[in-house]
């Protein structure tokens, strides 16, 4: 069956920190991957997208993911986190015509 | 600004109340979903629909039901609300063919005591 996984429901960072926030999916073909970004009493805004044309995405906010099919993985990775960054992100996976999402990784970024 | 508009950010209702929520897209898109959001489960599918008055079942779909009589709207109705359907619900809308590429409403908080 299709899934993604979220290593981590919280993740804490400094300020400056590197940022790195887990994915791996289940799927037997490559599928098109996505990261969302929920900021707090929003809705979810598109991030980035993997649509199978390079491996490496960049994303809005200095965000980018890369894509490894050897290790079903997408993991989302920011160089230096903002304050502004903490909030809850979800990957998900494009699964005939519908998404399926992973149960989320809150950010939290300390001063 | 394209925007995902949902009528009620709060809603508090009673067991057994009928509830609507409703989601209205200005982007001519073609899809339309209806998600629900609870800590620890991500954003689980209740239904979406490609066109006007088609409706596929999601993921979750038991006590809810949907309607979408124009392009731009589309309905979750709870026809009995229950309290394991406190949640929130998420709408989102994408054009045909790039179903992961969602634009979501700011969701409706649903309370059932």
């Amino acid at each position: 069956a299709q899934s993604v996984t979220q290593l981590g429901s919280h993740v804490s960072v400094s300020e400056g920190a590197l940022v790195l926030l887990r994915c791996n999916y289940s799927s037997s073909v490559p599928p098109y991957l996505f990261w969302y970004v929920q900021y707090p009493n929003q809705g979810l805004q598109l991030l980035l997208k993997y649509t199978s044309a390079a491996t490496l995405v960049k994303g809005i906010n200095g965000f980018e993911a890369e894509f490894k099919k050897s290790e079903t993985s997408f993991h989302l990775t920011k160089p230096s986190a903002h304050m502004s960054d903490a909030a809850e992100y979800f990957c998900a996976m494009d699964s005939s015509y519908k998404l399926i999402f992973g149960s989320g990784t809150r950010l939290l970024v300390r001063p | 600004d394209v925007k995902v508009t949902q009528s009620s950010r709060y809603l508090v209702k009673r067991t057994g109340e009928k509830v609507f929520l409703e989601c209205v897209q200005d982007m001519d898109h073609e899809n339309m979903f209806w998600y629900r959001q609870d800590p620890g489960l991500g954003l689980r599918l209740i239904y979406f629909s490609y066109d006007v008055k088609m409706k596929e079942k999601g993921d979750i779909p038991e006590g809810y039901s949907v309607s979408r009589e124009k392009k731009e709207r589309f309905s979750l109705i709870l026809e009995s609300a229950s309290t394991n359907q406190t949640s929130m619900y998420l709408c989102a809308s994408s054009l045909l063919g790039k179903a992961g590429e969602l634009f979501f409403g700011e969701g409706s908080r649903l309370t059932v005591l």
